[in-house]
């Protein structure tokens, strides 16, 4: 199983602060994917990203694909409170029964 | 909208009960999986489902087990309670293997 590191594990910024959490792994990723986590609800898929490079935009998130597809990054730009939850990044796997890995998750928070 | 339920929002059980855990997902989706969330450990995957009556373990199906006699329906068994199974359980589904991963909100279970 593939190893997913995500930092930084807790965040707390005010409003309107910009901030980039990063997702790496020892080995290269078939697909990468972000999923938001707002508190008391289940993870809701943000974007998947498949090609090395890739720069996907939703919003004031920017999600990144290193070239080597071993990393990738999210930035959000002038962060809002409703922009608090957990971002967990995913593996999903090419080929075979999907079997998803995900990373223990960066906790963001941000203050009003 | 694809809807995941989840049967309860949080169950108290003690140790040594047969706990059973629903979930329903109203799109016919092929695929259906069980997660529990620990802080610190992320989302670890503890059964999938690929087909009615076809089920694969995940990454920690010790002290589980799980039942889809329907398409729509995945039960996730705990044969005897332990207080390290407490934990938050997510169940999600998916339409195919392309396809992202649509979760419920949870069921919070407290082992005593």
């Amino acid at each position: 199983t593939q190893l997913l590191e995500q930092s930084p594990q807790f965040l707390s910024i005010q409003e309107g602060e910009n901030l980039t959490v990063y997702c790496n792994s020892s080995s290269v990723f078939s697909s990468l994917q972000w999923y938001r986590q707002e508190p008391g609800e289940g993870p809701v898929l943000l974007v998947t990203v498949v090609t090395g490079g890739e720069v996907k935009k939703l919003k004031r998130l920017t999600f990144q694909f290193g070239d080597a597809r071993k990393d990738s990054s999210l930035h959000i730009t002038a962060a809002q409170p409703g922009d608090t939850g957990l971002y967990l990044c995913a593996e999903k796997p090419s080929g075979g029964y999907q079997k998803v890995t995900f990373g223990i998750g960066t906790k963001l928070q941000v203050i009003p | 909208d694809v809807k995941v339920t989840q049967s309860s929002r949080y169950l108290v059980k003690r140790t040594g009960e047969k706990v059973f855990l629903e979930c329903v997902q109203d799109m016919d989706h092929e695929n259906m999986f069980w997660y529990r969330q620990d802080p610190g450990l992320g989302l670890r995957l503890i059964y999938f489902s690929y087909d009615v009556k076809m089920k694969e373990k995940g990454d920690i199906p010790e002290g589980y087990s799980v039942s889809r006699e329907k398409k729509e329906r995945f039960s996730l068994i705990l044969e005897s309670a332990s207080t390290n199974q407490t934990s938050m359980y997510l169940c999600a589904s998916s339409l195919n293997l392309d396809s992202p991963l649509h979760f419920g909100n949870g069921t919070r279970l407290t082992v005593t």
